[in-house]
This record gives structure tokens, C-alpha cells and sequence, in this order.
């Protein structure tokens, strides 16, 4: 079945840093990919998306490519803040509807 | 409204007894779904609506696990003789149809806890 696997935390930086959070899939299918995040006490949010290879995603000084060649998803940040500490779920959905989550990251960004 | 309303925001049950969840989708959104999320886990899918449809219910866990949304729109997930391992936050997503390659809108949630 189709599957994520994300970089395993926690993930501390300090702030300005550079971030990386990995993220490779296997899908039957050609998927969607998603990055969601979960701040302390709120719900998931979409934080980007690619819907075809080649695809770059962004929001918020995040980015991610969408890699068909590598199967990958890589979450990247020039330049972290306080602000971006929270849990960062890679996703991936195809045709069937659902979508399948990584385990999550949690990523800490001390000042 | 403005967003997916759940509720309640915690429900703490013992051991052997029901629960019901509720969640009130985006108006007009065709799509709904339900996740499960363990702690310290990604969401896992546990069943999708299509209108009052439920087209895909192939991640309940169990046949204690039920969902229903009639109208099309509130959807409820009932936890019958809940336990232990059931303790876990439960997410409901909806979308408009067709556009969940696009992401969804999530839920802030149910905590539910089985003591």
C-alpha cells in the first residue's frame, strides 16, 4: 500500500537556522503530496502542496519539489523562527481519496 | 461556517461505555472524512462520506467503530464498549468534491480518553 516515511525527531535549531525535514513516499499510483502542521493546541493546516513532479510547493518561507525520480518531498526553510516550532506531517493522497500521513516531526526553534 | 467544527473538545470515557463525536463540516463541502491520531502519530484514515454516502470505510478499526452523516452534512463517529487503545484524538477533514488532491480543511479535534 502506499506509505510515508519521514525524517525521525525531535528537531532542535536555533533561530536563523537552515532547516531540512525528509520525506519519501511509495505510492501505486501518481500522488498528490502534501506538507500539513500542527501548532501546540491547533489543528493540522495545509502548509504547502505539489500535485505533479517537478512541482515546487511554497508558503510561509517554506518549499518543498515534488522529486518522481527520488520519491521525495524534501521540507526546507532558509531561515527559521520561534514562530515555526510545531509538529510537520508529510502526506500524500491518489486517487482513492484518503490521505496517508508520515509519522510527524516535531521541530523546536530556540531564540 | 467559517471552518470544521468538532465536538466535544474532550471526552473522557470509561472503559465499556459509548461515545459519539461530532463534526460539522464547511458548508458545501461534498467530501468528508475521519482520522485517528495516536500519540506521537501521523492521522490514520478511518473512513470517507460522499454526501451521506460512505464510500470508504476500510479504516475503522473494528465493528464497535460507526459513522453516519444522513443529510449530507453533520457526520457523527460512534465508539461503541470503548477501550484503552481507543484513547486517541479523532480529526475530521472535509473537502469540496474532486479537490482533495488539493488538501483539505481539518478539525481542531476530539481528545478522547478511555480510563
Amino acid at each position: 500500500g502506499d506509505s510515508v516515511t519521514q525524517m525521525e525527531g525531535p528537531v532542535t535549531l536555533s533561530e536563523e537556522a537552515f532547516l531540512t525535514i525528509n520525506c519519501t513516499y511509495t505510492a501505486t499510483g501518481y500522488p498528490s503530496l502534501f506538507w500539513y502542521v500542527q501548532y501546540p493546541g491547533e489543528g493540522l493546516q495545509l502548509l504547502l502542496k505539489a500535485t505533479k513532479a517537478d512541482d515546487k510547493g511554497s508558503n510561509k518561507g517554506f518549499e518543498a519539489t515534488y522529486r518522481k525520480e527520488t520519491t521525495s518531498f524534501h521540507l526546507e526553510k532558509g531561515s527559521v523562527q520561534v514562530s515555526d516550532s510545531a509538529v510537520y506531517f508529510c502526506a500524500l493522497t491518489t486517487g482513492a481519496q484518503k490521505l496517508v500521513f508520515g509519522q510527524g516531526t516535531r521541530l523546536t526553534i530556540n531564540p | 461556517g467559517a471552518g470544521v467544527s468538532q465536538s466535544p473538545r474532550y471526552k473522557v470515557a470509561k472503559r465499556g461505555q459509548d461515545v459519539a463525536l461530532r463534526c460539522d463540516p464547511i458548508s458545501g463541502h461534498v467530501s468528508l472524512f475521519w482520522y485517528q491520531q495516536a500519540l506521537g502519530q501521523g492521522p490514520e484514515f478511518l473512513t470517507y462520506f460522499q454526501n451521506e454516502a460512505q464510500l470508504d470505510k476500510s479504516g475503522l478499526p473494528s465493528d464497535r467503530f460507526f459513522a453516519e452523516r444522513p443529510e449530507g452534512s453533520v457526520s457523527t463517529l460512534k465508539i461503541q464498549r470503548t477501550q484503552q487503545e481507543d484513547s486517541a484524538v479523532y480529526l475530521c477533514a472535509s473537502s469540496q468534491l474532486g479537490q482533495s488532491v488539493y488538501g483539505y480543511t481539518f478539525g481542531s479535534g476530539t481528545r478522547l480518553t478511555v480510563v
